[in-house]
């Protein structure tokens, strides 16, 4: 099985700010990585697929990068509709997400 | 749109049955992989199982493997998650979703129900 660890766990972070969140894989799982943002109390939202591809209607502020192992998601100026928990997941071998980043603010 | 609404989450006694159903609307079933995610309360997302198009592939995460049957029925627009044996860490938001043509990630969701084992 593959097992995903993000980190930070928690982020504080003020609006305007660049924050940066990484995921990292037990091994190599090429670009199959996909990052999604969750509010409390609803599903979640797809944000990019193969570690770097915009999903249709998200923000340019949102960007991914990386490969093999090491990824990461940015968000370059922090917006108040940002505040969210989110994840990564691999689709290299079935999917396993990570426990997940919540961006909170300072 | 692309719409998922599940239904048929409860309460349930540890060891009992439950049978999960997702309507789908907005796209061409028939098409598309799906599959369901579950979130424990206050927990991460996990998969739980996903199916192909025509039902002739089904994939388990290893926790629910002899336990949980995925299937669907394409003339309805349906996906079902027939779960049995239950226990206490299965308690979850199950949510149905459709898979991306290009692989299992997911890119549309149901507004999730909850599944309670206790007794």
């Amino acid at each position: 099985d593959i097992q995903m660890t993000q980190s930070p766990s928690t982020l504080s972070a003020s609006v305007g700010d660049r924050v940066t969140i990484t995921c990292r894989a037990s091994q190599s799982i090429r670009n199959y990585l996909a990052w999604y943002q969750q509010k409390p109390g609803k599903a979640p939202n797809l944000l990019i697929y193969r570690a770097s591809t915009l999903e249709s209607g998200v923000p340019s502020r949102f960007s991914g990068s990386g490969s093999g192992t090491d990824f990461t998601l940015t968000i370059s100026s922090l917006q108040p509709d940002d505040f969210a928990t989110y994840y990564c997941q691999q689709y290299n071998s079935f999917a396993s997400f990570g426990q997940g980043t919540k961006v909170e603010i300072k | 749109d692309v719409r998922l609404v599940e239904s048929g989450g409860g309460l349930v006694q540890p060891g009992g049955s439950l049978r999960l159903s997702c309507a789908a609307s907005g796209f061409t079933f028939r098409s598309f992989w799906m599959s369901w995610v579950r979130q424990a309360p206050g927990k991460g997302l996990e998969w739980v199982a996903s199916i192909k198009v025509d039902g002739t592939e089904k994939y388990y995460v290893d926790s629910v493997k002899g336990r949980f049957t995925i299937s669907r029925d394409n003339a309805q627009n349906s996906l079902f998650l027939q779960m049995n044996s239950l226990r206490g860490e299965d308690t979850a938001v199950y949510y149905c979703t459709r898979d991306r043509v290009t692989g299992t990630f997911f890119d549309s969701w149901g507004q999730g129900t909850l599944v309670t084992v206790s007794s």
